[in-house]
């Protein structure tokens, strides 16, 4: 099983400052399957990125994913307060998927 | 637009087993993996599994000991996850989320049902 490990547990920013949230991979994942969501409190989550970079449909261009192998980052630039919550990502590998733990963004 | 319609909430003794509908309304269905994804309170997500409705093929979560069945009615546009030999630790709200791409499994789970409580309890 591929384990993802994301960093930091917890982010703390002020209004317009960027966020950038990183994802660690056990062993070396597809760019086609890391994918990324926001859920806030008390919802669903929400796809933002899929294929490492790709956006879902109707993400603003304020969120951003890169990266390959092991490492993977998601961006979110000029952060609001509607920001505010965890955010996990997700891989794909022998036909298992896998969530990170999670980054829970505060806004401050 | 597709939406995902999940059954409603439900309590459960444990060593029993639960089931739980997910009916696709709005869009293509049949073409996409319909995958589980489970949540304990307060914690993170947990993938259980997915079925591609056209061609009923199944990925199974190997962390769940084969507790997991997946199966779909096409014609009514639902799929449903059963859960067996539930434990308290099976508490959990629980998703279903299709995929963003049409024969492509887990590159991104794009739309999620409302979600479904179930209690596993004595």
């Amino acid at each position: 099983e591929v384990v993802l490990t994301q960093s930091p547990g917890t982010l703390s920013l002020s209004p317009g400052e960027t966020a950038t949230l990183s994802c660690r991979a056990s062993q070396s994942v597809g760019s086609d399957y890391l994918a990324w969501y926001q859920q806030k409190p008390g919802q669903a989550p929400r796809l933002l990125i899929y294929a490492t970079s790709k956006r879902a449909t109707g993400i603003p261009d304020r969120f951003s994913g890169s990266g390959s192998g092991t490492d993977f980052t998601l961006t979110i630039s000029r952060v609001e307060s509607g920001d505010l919550a965890v955010f996990y990502c997700q891989q794909c590998s022998s036909a298992q998927v896998t969530f990170g733990q999670g980054t829970k963004l505060e806004i401050k | 637009q597709v939406q995902l319609v999940q059954s409603g909430a439900g309590m459960k003794e444990p060593g029993s087993s639960v089931k739980v509908s997910c009916k696709s309304s709005g869009g293509a269905f049949n073409n996409y993996f319909i995958n589980w994804v489970r949540q304990a309170p307060g914690q993170g997500l947990e993938w259980m599994g997915g079925i591609l409705p056209v061609h009923g093929i199944i990925k199974d979560a190997q962390n769940f000991g084969g507790r997991v069945s997946i199966s779909t009615d096409e014609s009514t546009g639902t799929v449903y996850m059963e859960l067996h030999s539930l434990r308290p630790e099976d508490t959990a709200v629980y998703y279903c989320a299709r995929d963003v791409r049409q024969f492509t499994f887990a590159s991104g789970f794009v739309q999620w049902g409302q979600g479904t409580l179930v209690t596993v309890s004595s």
